[in-house]
């Protein structure tokens, strides 16, 4: 198994549209958790930071859960501008990180 | 506040050439990570630095790959003796206290073997 396993997609969505993703992990001791975005050919960006207890930026809803050992992005009333490749980062130790693969959504007017 | 720089942005070598990739962390950073993304594949972790020192180069390749973070400069991946696998974007990120805590990337290098 995969440390971190995303759905690699692609996810095409019409405009308006709730998208969620989720993205396991292997290791029961991780203790960080982010979701990135990545354009096309571009540099990936931090979207936000997954809490214990859940958090929530916008459109953007971020969710942990322990017991089934992954994390979820839902995404609301999606815009065009969401097209992307979204990435989950998981630490596995101290000093490890580990990016999965990506999923990427398409958002179509 | 500058963000992490990368410099060169695009760099072409011929096979048997030397690459080498700067990175500049963002202003406060002391801890830096060099990734490489081949196209259509995702980020694959390499090195992790603090100043004057390698904390994991797990993911280097054993030859021809070194990296360094000296006390004064900007960190540096270079690559000896290129080959045409090594074509593909090598992003550098940076994050202010150790690698459970957020990173930030610069806009990588993409490096062409011809």
């Amino acid at each position: 198994r995969k440390e971190v396993e995303q759905d690699p997609g692609p996810f095409n969505v019409p405009e308006g549209a709730t998208v969620a993703f989720n993205c396991t992990y292997s290791n029961s001791a991780s203790q960080s958790f982010f979701w990135y975005r990545q354009d096309c050919r571009k540099e990936p960006k931090l979207l936000m930071s997954v809490y214990s207890s859940g958090n929530e930026d916008g459109r953007f809803t971020a969710q942990l859960n322990r017991a089934s050992q992954y994390i979820s992005l839902l995404i609301r009333d999606s815009k065009l501008s969401d097209s992307a490749t979204y990435l989950c980062v998981v630490n596995q130790d101290i000093n490890d990180m580990r990016f999965g693969a990506g999923t990427r959504l398409t958002v179509k007017p | 506040n500058a963000g992490v720089m990368q410099n060169p942005r695009h760099l072409v070598r011929r096979r048997g050439q030397e690459a080498r990739l700067r990175c500049s962390p963002m202003k406060g950073h002391s801890h830096v990570y060099w990734y490489r993304q081949l196209p259509e594949e995702g980020l694959k972790f390499m090195v992790y630095l603090q100043k004057e020192n390698i904390i994991d180069e797990s993911g280097m390749p054993k030859e021809r790959f070194s990296a360094e973070f000296p006390k004064e400069g900007p960190s540096i991946l270079r690559i000896q003796q290129v080959v045409r696998g090594d074509s593909a974007a090598y992003f550098c990120a940076s994050s202010p206290r150790g690698q459970s805590y957020e990173q930030y990337f610069g806009p990588g290098t993409r490096l062409t073997v011809t």
